[in-house]
């Protein structure tokens, strides 16, 4: 069975660019978190949804929004790029929001380097 | 915020050694994490811990739940090469989301050259 898988990958932007990821979940995973991991760091939450819903938001800017589909896949978007959001963004999906067991399956996440 | 002290930083191993890391919090968690990332892949849960005081194994690895709830430990026993990479904490929230994890900084294991 797939895994998480994100796209893309890698990608460079320059500062004041919009950028958009994407991001499917193990499939019969319904809930699926965002986190941000900047070189040398722990990740560090920014989203989560669950049935289309935001359930959490972490300390991020407006600047960043995120959706999930009706097929549970989701999109993260940042726009007006910083030079700090240059980071490993990871998605993480679960079977369920209820049990809050934290046991989370991430995928490779994608590299954004902001120029 | 809330924050994850983990320490050591960053270690070396040499193949057959025992390995031991912690983390410490100022806040209480009902759940504490071990996760394990390796170079361009995402975190891999190791091990889940649930009540305080609470101590389980998976293979070699051991942790455990402190019983003030405000720290863990991870021993590795035996380290092997692929042992290598970098070792998280990371607590969960009481009536958190189950996406609501706090991570700490990291232990980076590196075999001793």
């Amino acid at each position: 069975d797939a895994g998480v898988t994100q796209s893309p990958t890698h990608l460079i932007k320059t500062r004041g660019q919009h950028v958009t990821l994407r991001c499917s979940p193990i499939s019969g995973h319904k809930s699926v978190s965002w986190y941000q991991q900047v070189l040398g760091q722990g990740p560090q939450f920014i989203f989560q949804y669950y049935e289309k819903e935001e359930r959490g938001r972490g300390n991020f800017p407006d600047r960043f929004s995120a959706r999930q589909f009706p097929n549970y896949s989701s999109e993260l978007n940042v726009n007006a790029l910083l030079l700090g959001d240059s980071a490993l963004y990871l998605c993480a999906s679960s079977l369920r929001l209820a049990g809050n067991t934290g046991e989370l399956f991430f995928g490779e996440g994608s590299r954004l380097t902001v120029l | 915020g809330q924050q994850l002290n983990q320490s050591p930083q960053s270690m070396f191993i040499q193949e057959g050694e025992d390995v031991s890391m912690n983390c410490t919090s100022s806040s209480i968690f009902n759940t504490w994490l071990w996760y394990k990332q390796d170079p361009g892949e995402g975190p891999v849960l190791l091990i889940a811990l649930y009540k305080a005081g609470e101590l389980t194994s998976n293979g070699r690895l051991t942790a455990q739940f402190g019983i003030t709830r405000k720290d863990s430990f991870l021993n590795i026993s035996a380290s092997i090469p692929s042992d290598v990479g970098i070792y998280f904490c990371a607590g969960l929230n009481y009536g958190g989301s189950q996406g609501n994890l706090i991570f700490g900084k990291g232990t980076k294991l590196s075999v001793k050259p």
